[in-house]
């Protein structure tokens, strides 16, 4: 069983640029939710992605942005990036979005940095 | 989501048991208890999760008391390498799934 892969481990980018982080899901998980964890803190929901359509979404900006692929692998896109947007990110994978009987299981995440 | 509350940090000897407490008094009828740990620069670890009654996996028990108002997670023979932020979260509703965290416990274990 192949768990949850994310690429790349680390990023460094400038303000105002744009971010591709890329997701692969557990194998059988069909539903990829994204998550933002600042220094010191518990992660953040960002959204929620199921059979290709984002079907829930945490407090986070439009600039914020996702894909899922026919294979359910997913992308994170962040635009116009800010220095707060410095973080790990992390991805989730799980069976049936909102079957709550089902764990997620996470990928070790991207380091990015702002500068 | 009900919200969570946990001692910010506990201490345990290597080889003993750890007992991490959680207080969830506002969890609904169809809520489950999640238990996941982070160390450090890793992604959240699933650890265990329940409904209603106690649950065991290879890695640890989960003990949910009747009124369902908190819970504890029991390393039984802690190791050096359980040292780490557990996190417990109550997951369900209408958060289509998403986990909340908090600020979780760290957990330190000593030889």
């Amino acid at each position: 069983e192949t768990g949850v892969t994310q690429s790349p481990t680390h990023l460094i980018k400038t303000r105002g640029q744009q971010v591709t982080l890329r997701c692969s899901s557990q194998s059988g998980h069909n539903t990829v939710s994204w998550y933002q964890q600042a220094l010191g803190q518990g992660p953040q929901f960002i959204f929620q992605y199921y059979r290709e359509e984002e079907n829930g979404r945490g407090n986070f900006p439009p600039r914020f942005s996702g894909l899922q692929f026919p294979n359910y692998s997913s992308e994170l896109n962040v635009n116009a990036l800010e220095l707060d947007d410095s973080a790990l990110y992390l991805c989730a994978s799980s069976l049936d979005a909102g079957r709550y009987n089902s764990p997620l299981h996470f990928g070790n995440g991207t380091r990015l940095t702002v500068t | 989501d009900a919200k969570t509350t946990q001692p910010p940090s506990m201490d345990c000897a290597e080889g003993r048991a750890a007992n991490l407490p959680c207080n969830h008094s506002t969890i609904s009828g169809n809520e489950y208890v999640y238990w996941y740990r982070q160390i450090h620069s890793q992604g959240p670890q699933y650890i265990i999760h329940g409904l209603k009654n106690n649950e065991t996996n290879e890695m640890a028990s989960l003990i949910i008391t009747e009124d369902r108002k908190s819970s504890t997670l029991i390393l039984p023979h802690a190791t050096l390498r359980d040292t780490a932020v557990y996190y417990c979260i109550v997951r369900g509703g209408t958060s289509y799934g998403k986990l909340t965290f908090g600020q979780g416990t760290i957990l330190t274990v000593h030889p």
